[in-house]
């Protein structure tokens, strides 16, 4: 079962513009963390952010989290034809499962 | 440092045989997870392995299986396979129980 569902599953922007992407989950959380997917490979990891973190920063990445609405974001600034790809939050539940359990993705295509 | 190894990239089976897929961890980390993703959908959650042990399986049937070695490699086989198995099996490892996952490049099954 999908514990994250991104948001959208698919979004088109030209170059320079910024990509928000969306992550919803249903149960209390020890961590989230969003990966990007290039033409069906492995999963790179990009950022995690912790239940008692509200924002993290990494580059042109943002990632925010709100544990009252059970949300994340996650904002690519001044995007680049490279940053096309397939994006994934993944949810480890607090109380001891260690299980990533990863939604099902927004594919970005950035146009140069 | 190496990353997380799979083999082997392509695999070709019919209805009903049994498939072995392989997987070396990044030198040190001892936690090793295996998904499962069909086309066009988001990551399923197989197996994990840490220290040797399962410690925890996904939704599917017990057809599929697998071991980690006293080196942290894993294998992943399945039984009788069926023409919904067909996916991209993805095996990654980490340092820190559900934390940062670092994911190989796959097998591609094809069940015919």
């Amino acid at each position: 079962s999908q514990q994250g569902e991104e948001d959208p599953q698919a979004l088109s922007i030209q170059e320079g513009e910024n990509a928000t992407m969306n992550c919803s989950y249903k149960t209390s959380i020890n961590n989230l963390q969003w990966y990007r997917q290039n033409s069906g490979r492995g999963l790179v990891h990009l950022i995690l952010i912790r239940s008692n973190e509200r924002e993290k920063h990494s580059g042109r990445l943002r990632v925010t989290l709100d544990t009252s609405k059970k949300s994340s974001s996650l904002l690519i600034t001044a995007s680049r034809a490279a940053d096309t790809a397939s994006y994934f939050c993944a949810t480890a539940s607090s109380g001891g499962s260690y299980i990533p359990t990863f939604g099902r993705g927004t594919s970005l295509i950035v146009h140069p | 440092e190496a990353g997380v190894t799979q083999s082997p990239t392509h695999l070709i089976k019919t209805r009903g045989q049994q498939a072995t897929l392989r997987c070396s961890p990044i030198s040190g980390h001892t936690s090793v997870y295996w998904y499962q993703q069909a086309l066009g959908l988001g990551l399923q959650f197989l197996l994990w392995y840490d220290e040797g042990e399962e410690r925890n399986r996904g939704n599917f049937p017990p057809r599929f299986s697998g071991r980690q070695f006293p080196n942290y490699s894993s294998e992943l086989n399945v039984n009788a396979l069926e023409l919904e198995d067909s996916a991209l099996y993805l095996c990654a490892s980490s340092l820190h129980r559900g934390e940062k996952l670092f994911f190989g490049s796959g097998t591609q099954l094809s069940v015919l």
